[in-house]
């Protein structure tokens, strides 16, 4: 398996509250990605990055925001989190190069905002 | 109109059953093609790529068709273990990131 790990694997937080999402790398690996999954949309891009300090917003990134000082971290700040933030969290890394774009999850973690 | 969209399930089969799954894509200039299961609460993992001549990996094959956007999953023989979610997911570039289906969810019967 590749080397990702996502912590925590489960918050509980309250409203209004700023929450961090850590996704720690081992395979050195370019491109790293946080995607949110709900029951009837699937796996939603929030933000990606393709290198240190490099980041991109993506579908759902609103009241999200990261970072990524170096090549193994990216962090996924919650800035304030709202009950519509309660989801499950998935972090992703892959290499980018052509012809290899397949991706590595993490295990995820579940975040519930009351 | 969605970038990928699935079937959106749920398939219920026997054991032994041949169940096909289809997914479009709304972006001809996309790239890569991917079949991913998720299991239920773990993670999405690479099930297999997509290639433009069709693939086989048992009794899974995978076919594609850029002139109609469009995206197969064969699979022969179900088994119990087989039950799962099923995304797919194509990439417009290299340098992108996955964009996936929501997923069809199947279930293998005894």
């Amino acid at each position: 398996d590749a080397g990702i790990t996502q912590s925590p694997r489960h918050k509980v937080t309250e409203t209004g509250t700023p929450v961090t999402l850590r996704c720690h790398q081992t395979e050195n690996h370019r491109y790293m990605y946080w995607y949110r999954q709900d029951p009837g949309h699937g796996l939603r891009l929030i933000h990606y990055s393709y290198g240190v300090k490099d980041t991109d917003k993506g579908e759902v990134s609103d009241g999200y925001s990261v970072s990524r000082s170096k090549t193994e971290d990216f962090l996924l700040t919650l800035e304030s989190a709202t009950s519509s933030q309660t989801s499950v969290y998935f972090c992703a890394i892959s290499d980018g190069r052509t012809g290899n774009t397949e991706a590595f999850f993490g295990q995820g973690t579940r975040l519930t905002v009351v | 109109r969605k970038e990928v969209e699935q079937d959106p399930g749920p398939f219920n089969v026997p054991e032994g059953a041949t169940v096909a799954f289809n997914c479009t894509y709304s972006n001809s200039a996309s790239q890569s093609f991917f079949w991913y299961r998720q299991d239920c609460r773990k993670e999405p993992k690479l099930l297999m790529s997509v290639y433009s001549s069709g693939n086989e990996d048992g009794r899974f094959t995978a076919q594609l068709n850029r002139a109609s956007q469009y995206i197969s999953l064969l699979i022969r023989d179900s088994k119990l273990s087989d039950s799962a979610t099923y995304l797919c997911v194509v990439v417009l570039s290299g340098n992108t990131p996955l964009v996936f289906g929501k997923g069809t969810r199947l279930s293998v019967i005894a």
